[in-house]
């Protein structure tokens, strides 16, 4: 049961435009959203979290939308830089007294075009 | 400050046989989280482990192990590997119990042959 879900396994933007990455999720326990980056032989690097009592946290060139009534949230990327190139995965979490642990969607490879 | 460090890098096993994976965690980090990436997926929580105890275990089998140690690095030991085993296991220290702030090693890809 896949409980965090993204639908688009790849998407390709070109340089300066705006790249959005969309994330769905059936557990309604959920409280807490983060989204990471992955280059080819690293780990997952933190790019931007937001928790369920918000529906926009903004860092920089990167925005995460959270709608909570369609359990959908997004990352805005604006404007897309060649570096931004990598695999995007969306993860969530729910309250559990410090034991939490992250789900995982598939994740969605971006490819910026110069 | 330094990062998750893990090791081997690679390794390759054969059916049946037994693996251990080892992660130093960060620099005044406490909690150590292991993670299952399978080729085409997104990481798999395994179990956690928060000052040498286990923290919270996903849906892996009994054959699935860990251990921390007093200076917070850890192990990740596989018994009767099967070929489904094969994935990309990832480390995560973290301050702290849960996943507050996690920072990710760069991994050790497991193949069983």
């Amino acid at each position: 049961d896949q409980q965090v879900k993204q639908n688009s396994p790849s998407l390709s933007v070109q340089e300066g435009r705006i790249s959005i990455l969309n994330c769905d999720y059936t557990n309604s326990m959920f409280d807490y959203f983060l989204w990471y980056k992955k280059y080819p032989a690293e780990g997952p690097t933190f790019l931007i979290s937001i928790s369920s009592i918000k529906d926009k946290n903004e860092d920089g060139r990167f925005t995460v939308f959270l709608n909570k009534s369609a359990k959908h949230l997004s990352l805005h990327i604006v404007p897309s830089q060649p570096g931004d190139s990598a695999v995007y995965f969306c993860a969530a979490s729910a309250y559990n007294f410090g034991n939490e642990k992250l789900t995982f969607g598939t994740g969605t490879r971006l490819t910026i075009i110069p | 400050e330094t990062g998750v460090t893990q090791s081997p890098t690679h390794l390759i096993k054969t059916r049946g046989q037994q693996v251990t994976l080892r992660c130093s965690s960060q620099s005044g980090h406490n909690t150590v989280s292991w993670y299952q990436q399978a080729l085409g997926q997104g990481p798999q929580f395994i179990f956690q482990y928060y000052r040498e105890e286990e923290n919270g275990r996903g849906n892996f089998p009994p054959r699935f192990s860990g251990l921390q140690f007093p200076n917070y690095s850890s192990e990740l030991n596989v018994n009767a590997l099967e070929l489904d085993d094969s994935a990309l296991y990832l480390c995560a220290s973290s301050r702290g119990g849960g996943n507050y702030g996690y920072t990710f090693g760069s991994g050790t890809r497991l193949t069983v042959v």
